[in-house]
Order: structure tokens, then C-alpha cells, then sequence
């Protein structure tokens, strides 16, 4: 069966300070990998998307970035992190080709920017 | 992709069902509806999603209007561990930019 790990779990960090978070799947080939932002009070929004190893499509600008140095693995980064970088950041997956398929999400990073 | 609405927040009764409406009047035809919902401080998780018609799983029923401009997601025997943000969005493919909303907060009374 496929599962989604993302850590660390929470994260405090001052501002100004580098950012990474990881997310890696198991248990399936070639997955589409997404990174969502929850902020306080509204909903998810898409941040970076990516079909395959080194293909990463941005969806809103901001000071974060995105990264898929192997097949089942992401990684969210960030040089110097802003307030308003706080949130609830989701990783997940899919696998469908041609359309919108449903997506899987992993347990999240709470980040927290002092 | 189209813009959902929904209410902000409603309640339901343990053991009856919960009907929560979502508005997409500028859906296209190809467009999936889909719902997702949210515990709190955990990931989002699938619940269903449909084109035009009706469609049931172990978890829910989803009610799509004829003229697909608005549906409803049914949970026909809530329970307390059914208190989440219900999410409803409409998709046509990954290039989409994709924005949930804020959802809405089912609340099950005991």
C-alpha cells in the first residue's frame, strides 16, 4: 500500500531563517507531488506541483521554492522565511495521467515563524 | 477552474443525516466536482467526487443538479467523529489552479 511521510511534524523558526521541509512517498512509481499552504482562517491553496524528477510548476509567487531530487521525493525550501510563511503545509500525491485525480495528503508541518 | 460556494459552518444531529450544499454556477462541462474534508491538524481526505451523476460510496452520497450548477454531499448517519471542514471543489485538470476555500465547518451534535 502507498503511504506519505512529511517532517518534521511541527516547526518553529525565526524569521529570516532557512526553511526545508521533506516529503517522501512509498509504495508507488512516478507520483504526482503537490505542496499545499493552509494559513490560519482560509483554505488550502496550491503552492508547486511536479509530473516527474526535476519538473516543478509554481503556482503563486512567494519566497518559497520546490525541489524533486528523486522520483518519490519533495522537498519544500525556503532561504529566508517571512511571518507570514506561518502555516499548515500539506504535501500529496497522485497518480493519474491526462486529468485532476484524487490526491492524497500526508499528515502536515506546522511551521510557526517567530 | 470554477468557484465554489459554501456556507461557512452548520450543524446536524448525531445518527441523521448531513446535507451540505456546495454552489458552482460557473462549472464547465468537464469539470469534476469533488469533496475532500479535513480533521483538525490532519491532511485532507478524499470523500467522493462526480460529473453529472449521483454517485454513493461507503462514505457518502453526492448530488449533482441537472444543470450541475450546484451539489450536495450527504453523509447519511453522522457521527461525532464526522466533525470536520468539508471542502468542495471543482477540477478539470492538474493545470488548474487549484485553491480549496474556506470549506465548511460540520459540527455533529451528540
Amino acid at each position: 500500500s502507498q503511504t506519505i511521510h512529511q517532517w518534521p511534524a511541527t516547526l518553529v523558526q525565526p524569521v529570516g531563517s532557512p526553511l526545508s521541509l521533506e516529503c517522501t512517498v512509498e509504495g508507488t512509481s512516478n507520483p504526482n507531488l503537490y505542496w499545499y499552504r493552509q494559513a490560519a482562517g482560509r483554505g488550502l491553496q496550491l503552492l508547486f506541483y511536479s509530473v516527474g524528477i526535476g519538473q516543478i510548476s509554481s503556482e503563486v509567487p512567494q519566497n518559497l521554492s520546490a525541489s524533486r531530487p528523486q522520483d518519490r521525493q519533495f522537498i519544500l525550501s525556503s532561504k529566508k522565511l517571512l511571518l507570514s510563511d506561518s502555516g499548515f503545509y500539506l504535501c500529496a500525491w497522485s497518480v493519474g495521467r491526462g486529468g485532476w485525480d484524487e490526491q492524497f495528503f500526508g499528515p502536515g508541518t506546522r511551521l510557526t515563524v517567530l | 477552474d470554477a468557484k465554489t460556494t459554501q456556507p461557512t459552518s452548520m450543524d446536524c444531529a448525531e445518527g441523521r443525516a448531513a446535507n451540505l450544499p456546495c454552489n458552482h454556477s460557473t462549472i464547465s462541462g468537464n469539470e469534476y466536482v469533488y469533496w475532500y474534508r479535513q480533521i483538525h491538524s490532519q491532511g485532507p481526505q478524499y470523500i467522493i467526487h462526480g460529473l453529472k451523476n449521483n454517485e454513493t460510496n461507503e462514505m457518502a452520497s453526492l448530488i449533482i443538479t441537472e444543470d450541475r450548477k450546484s451539489s450536495t454531499l450527504i453523509l447519511p448517519h453522522a457521527t461525532l467523529r464526522d466533525t470536520a471542514v468539508y471542502y468542495c471543489i471543482a477540477v478539470m485538470n492538474r493545470d488548474d489552479k487549484i485553491i480549496f476555500g474556506k470549506g465548511t465547518r460540520l459540527h455533529i451534535l451528540p
